[in-house]
């Protein structure tokens, strides 16, 4: 069965460094999303991406973040410079074109970032 | 902030049905019921979703009153693995353009226990 998947699955970083993470969506999706979970709080959704562009994003989501897609497969989440309070399972998630029931979105595993 | 109301913890022993209560009273028309779970820091996993029946899979039955105003996800024969947090979420289905993405409560942490 085909999934998302992220890599890596920990990364530990200085406050202040550039991260990327990484993520491959399901072949024929074409909605992909960034969530992030800060330890023992909820699942927060961050920016969703159609079409080459930001859908929407949320106020967590500022000037500091930015998405790609550089080629057919990967979507990244960038962050420029990371500060102690980024530290968060980072998930990635991607649905297909929506039609019927079939907008369902599907997650990966997740990158366990740790900002020192 | 999430339309829904969940308890936040439940116990269910093994080989039990868990039935996981959801109220989403300000539920609109075009929203769907969705239910995710969390198996300890995982990515979450889809399991059902419905608009105004009941719906069964593999995994799950979701069981939708008539005014839509609250659910119930039943896991006919939990097992250990069936330990996690349950999301149960409202939103509109997406079409063309629309994107939905979920808005996470707190959810039920359902213990299953031998």
């Amino acid at each position: 069965e085909p999934e998302v998947t992220q890599t890596p699955s920990h990364q530990v970083t200085q406050m202040g460094q550039e991260v990327i993470l990484r993520c491959v969506p399901i072949s024929n999706h074409l909605y992909f999303y960034w969530y992030r979970q800060i330890l023992g709080q909820k699942v927060e959704f961050l920016v969703s991406f159609y079409n080459n562009e930001i859908s929407e994003k949320s106020e967590i989501f500022d000037d500091q973040f930015s998405v790609e897609r550089p080629d057919g497969s990967n979507f990244t989440l960038k962050i420029r410079s990371t500060k102690l309070e980024d530290s968060a399972m980072y998930f990635c998630a991607s649905r297909p074109l929506a039609g019927g029931f079939t907008d369902t979105q599907y997650f990966g595993p997740g990158t366990r970032l740790t900002v020192l | 902030d999430a339309k829904t109301t969940q308890p936040p913890s439940m116990d269910c022993a093994e080989g039990r049905a868990a039935n996981l209560p959801c109220n989403h009273s300000t539920i609109s028309g075009n929203e769907y019921v969705y239910w995710y779970r969390q198996i300890h820091s995982q990515g979450p996993q889809y399991i059902i979703h419905g608009l105004k029946n009941n719906e069964t899979n593999e995994m799950a039955s979701l069981i939708i009153t008539e005014d839509r105003k609250s659910s119930t996800l039943i896991l006919p024969h939990a097992t250990l693995r069936d330990t996690a947090v349950y999301y149960c979420i409202v939103r509109v289905a997406g079409y063309g353009g629309s994107q939905g993405n979920l808005i996470f409560g707190k959810g039920t942490k359902l213990s299953v226990k031998p």
